[in-house]
């Protein structure tokens, strides 16, 4: 199965400060997927990123709050933006499998806005 | 849209002890996976097991099994010979069509297996 590396895995942040977060995956994929899991909440979709492609948006979520990039078919990245204590989350990136048999997530980001 | 709903929010059983949690989902979809996900402390997501809508037999992966009733629309899980290293979030997922489709989430299940 693909092997995501998720980067930062955790941050504390000022607020009103923006913060990247990387996804990085040992194969070509078509889709990479976006989560937010807010504190002991579930997993809730923000947006799916296709290379070549504007990401498309979740309902609630918008992309001046939060740009994805996808340059190639190995790697996104996830920016929060001027952000504030409600961002704190959990994000988390995902793929699916190269067999189909599920999808893969990365390993998340822990973020604090304080 | 989809649904996915988890009505157990928190289970515990003892060590070596089977247990079962539940899943619900709704859709109008005919062709669609199911997951179930463990996220322990470390918080990375762990897929446990998967269905087909089109098979009807339950899918089986070690001490994971699913009970899947397409037409009541369920699909639990059960853990047999529950192990220490099962304590963790449990989350049902619905994912619409054959792939590279999103996941609709329940909201979890914490299972805490006591010693």
């Amino acid at each position: 199965s693909a092997v995501i590396s998720q980067k930062p895995s955790r941050d504390i942040c000022q607020r009103g400060t923006s913060l990247t977060i990387q996804c990085q995956v040992d194969s070509q994929v078509t889709m990479m997927f976006w989560y937010r899991q807010q504190p002991g909440q579930s997993l809730t979709l923000i947006a799916t990123a296709n290379q070549g492609s504007e990401a498309t948006y979740e309902s609630g979520f918008v992309i001046d709050k939060f740009p994805i990039s996808r340059p190639n078919l190995t790697f996104s990245t996830l920016t929060v933006s001027n952000m504030s204590p409600e961002d704190s989350s959990i994000y988390l990136c995902s793929v699916e499998d190269q067999q189909r048999v599920g999808y893969t997530f990365g390993s998340g980001t822990r973020l604090t806005v304080v | 849209a989809q649904t996915v709903t988890q009505s157990q929010p928190e289970m515990s059983v003892q060590e070596a002890e089977t247990v079962t949690l539940s899943c619900t989902y709704d859709t109008s979809e005919s062709n669609y996976y199911l997951f179930w996900y463990k996220q322990p402390p470390s918080r990375q997501m762990i897929l446990v097991i998967r269905q087909e809508a089109y098979k009807q037999q339950n899918a089986t992966e070690n001490r994971f099994s699913v009970n899947f009733q397409k037409a009541a629309k369920s699909f639990s899980l059960k853990i047999s010979d529950s192990q220490l290293g099962d304590t963790a979030m449990y989350f049902c997922a619905f994912m619409p069509g054959f792939g590279n489709e999103k996941l609709t989430f329940g909201t979890g299940t914490r299972l805490t297996i006591i010693p």
